[in-house]
């Protein structure tokens, strides 16, 4: 089992729709949790941290559900430029500098 | 000017050729890594390294090697390149404070070994 499990997708949605990405990790004693953006042959950019209680960043909404071992991020009226992958990042408390990201998971935001 | 700077951007080498991608920063962050991304798949960390006088292997090190010439350099190298190291590598950089999952990423090096 992997680390860190995504949702491949690719999820398909028009323009105006919520949609909803899940991250799962395995490590129980993880420390922080992160979300990065991935564009096409591009480098990964930090979308937002995720906070224990739940954080909010305009349209997007990150979770975290400890108990369940699980993140996510909540993309709200979706726009076309929100098409990207979209990496969950995970570090356990055992090494604060190592990252592990998921596979990502990919949406298309259509017209 | 990029905070994080990888070079080669692209390079096509042949089988048993020895490789240096070169990655510098100007963020003055402690830390610096290696990834490899193969398509459709996530990032998956080759070598760390929290200061001058330390390296980390990461989940994928043979291969590999790297050197931290400085606090603002560090080089990877495939000592002999084979056909399934073709990837694109990440450098990326993080500070030792608080935020130190926020990692900085370069623009990637495209290497294709034939």
């Amino acid at each position: 089992r992997k680390e860190v499990e995504q949702d491949p997708g690719p999820f398909n949605v028009p323009e105006g729709a919520t949609v909803a990405f899940n991250c799962t990790y395995s490590n129980s004693a993880s420390q922080s949790f992160f979300w990065y953006r991935q564009d096409c042959r591009k480098e990964p950019k930090l979308l937002m941290s995720v906070y224990s209680s739940g954080n909010e960043d305009g349209r997007f909404t990150a979770q975290l559900n400890r108990a369940s071992q699980y993140i996510s991020l909540l993309i709200r009226d979706s726009k076309l430029s929100d098409s990207a992958t979209y990496l969950c990042v995970v570090i356990p408390y055992t090494n604060a500098g190592k990252s592990t990201f998921g596979d990502g998971t990919t949406l298309t935001v259509k017209p | 000017d990029a905070d994080v700077t990888q070079t080669p951007r692209n390079r096509i080498t042949k089988t048993g050729k020895r490789i240096m991608l070169e990655c510098s920063q100007t963020k003055g962050h402690d830390r610096m890594y290696w990834y490899r991304q193969d398509p459709g798949l996530g990032l998956r960390l080759i070598y760390y390294s929290f200061d001058v006088k330390d390296i980390n292997k990461g989940e994928i090190s043979d291969g590999y090697s790297v050197s931290r010439q400085a606090q603002a350099k560090f080089s990877l190298s495939l000592e002999s390149a084979i056909p399934n190291q073709t990837a694109l590598y990440f450098c990326a950089t993080s500070d030792g404070g608080r935020r130190t999952g926020e990692l900085f990423f370069g623009e990637g090096s495209r290497l294709t070994v034939l």
